[in-house]
Formats: C-alpha cells, sequence, structure tokens
C-alpha cells in the first residue's frame, strides 16, 4: 500500500516557466519532508514542515503543509536547469521511527 | 565529517552469491537507516538502528537479508543468496535523535546477473 500519492509523475518544462507538484495521502503525519535527488546520488533534503498550514520558503522553492496535515505541494518559480531531478516527499507517522517515501516526481528543465 | 559514506558503490554479483555492504554514518547520528530503491520509485524501508539496537524490520525483509550495528558505529547490511529481485539501490541514511532530517549517503548499486 503506497501511503504516500506524488503527482505528476513526470513533468518536463522550459527554463523560467513555474511549476507545482503534489505529494498527497489519506493519513495524518507528524511531519512531511522534501528531497531532491540526482541520478546516482542518494536523496538531499530540501526542507520539514510540521505544523498545518506551514508555508516555508527556500529561495524559489515555496512549500505549503496542508492544514489537515495530509498533503503538501512543493512550487518552483522560474525554474531553471539545475533544478532537474527527483523530487521526493516523505512522512513521518504519528506512532513510527521512521520516514515513508512517495515515488517522487521526476523534473526535467530544459533550456 | 565528510557525511554518510557507503562502500561499495556498485556491486555485480552471480545470482546465488553472498554480498555485504557497509555503511558509515555521520559520527554524531544515534540513528542509522537502511532503504532500497529500484528505477522509478520512491526509497523503501527496509530496516533502522538506534545506536547499536535494531527497532524494526519490513516485512519485506526476507530471511536472506540481515544488517548489524556493532558498537553503535558502522552498519553491515548482508544479502545471502542473491535473486534478481534484489537489483537494486541500497542506501544507508542516518539522523541525529527523533528529528528524522535524514543524511543520505550516495547508495550501493546491486546488480544480480
Amino acid at each position: 500500500t503506497q501511503l504516500l500519492e506524488q503527482s505528476p509523475q513526470f513533468l518536463s518544462i522550459q527554463e523560467g516557466e513555474n511549476l507545482t507538484v503534489y505529494c498527497n495521502s489519506s493519513s495524518v503525519f507528524s511531519s512531511l519532508q522534501w528531497y531532491r535527488q540526482e541520478p546516482g546520488e542518494g536523496p538531499v533534503l530540501l526542507v520539514t514542515v510540521v505544523t498545518g498550514g506551514e508555508v516555508k520558503k527556500l529561495k524559489r522553492l515555496t512549500f505549503q503543509f496542508g492544514d489537515a496535515r495530509k498533503d503538501s505541494s512543493l512550487h518552483i518559480t522560474a525554474a531553471q536547469p539545475g533544478d532537474t531531478g527527483l523530487y521526493l516527499c516523505a512522512a513521518l507517522g504519528l506512532n513510527a521511527g521512521k520516514s515513508t517515501f512517495g515515488d517522487g516526481t521526476t523534473l526535467t528543465v530544459k533550456p | 565529517d565528510t557525511g554518510v559514506s557507503q562502500d561499495p558503490r556498485h556491486k555485480i554479483t552471480k545470482r546465488g552469491q553472498n554480498v555485504t555492504f557497509r555503511c558509515d554514518p555521520i559520527s554524531e547520528h544515534n540513528r542509522l537507516y537502511w532503504y532500497r530503491q529500484t528505477l522509478g520509485q520512491g526509497p523503501e524501508f527496509l530496516t533502522y538502528f538506534q545506536n547499536e539496537a535494531q527497532l524494526e524490520k519490513s516485512r519485506l525483509l526476507s530471511d536472506r537479508f540481515s544488517a548489524e550495528r556493532p558498537k553503535g558505529s558502522f552498519s553491515t547490511l548482508e544479502i545471502q543468496r542473491t535473486e534478481q529481485g534484489d537489483s537494486a539501490m541500497y542506501l544507508c541514511a542516518s539522523s541525529l535523535g527523533p528529528e528524522l532530517k535524514l543524511f543520505f549517503g550516495s547508495g550501493t548499486q546491486l546488480s544480480v546477473l
């Protein structure tokens, strides 16, 4: 059973465009994280959101945690080729000691 | 400190052989995790340690898989009698305490022929 659904699975855009990717679940999580992974490397943490409704910004990236703590979105403004990668969301359950990952969104930004 | 280190980076083996991977976490991190990732999917939890204690194992982890973390430092993941379905990237991550900010290594890419 996949607890986290990420959409879209693939996204290919031109440099300079804006985009939003989503992470959804029917479960409530104590916190949610976004990672970026490049081919042949491990994921790298971008942000952790904890409070329902929380919005965090990291340069051109804006992360939002849903009010009910069941979903999250990642918005990238003016995408650049360096943003290309696999974007993963991961959630920590209310009583679990581990993170559960979605299957990711593969983003390609063309110059 | 250079982060989480995994060795080897790549491993090619024949079906039925045993393989062992090593992970050296960030030195002050007390939690260590093993994940498996196949192409087109996110990392899938296998097991984790707090210090030397193995606290949880995924039901996906068959009896052919075993992990250890002696003395709460480095960890090894062994796969016995490898099968082609074991081909994947094996990722190790460490964290400090319950905040679960995971720091991943670069992984070991296993190919079973």
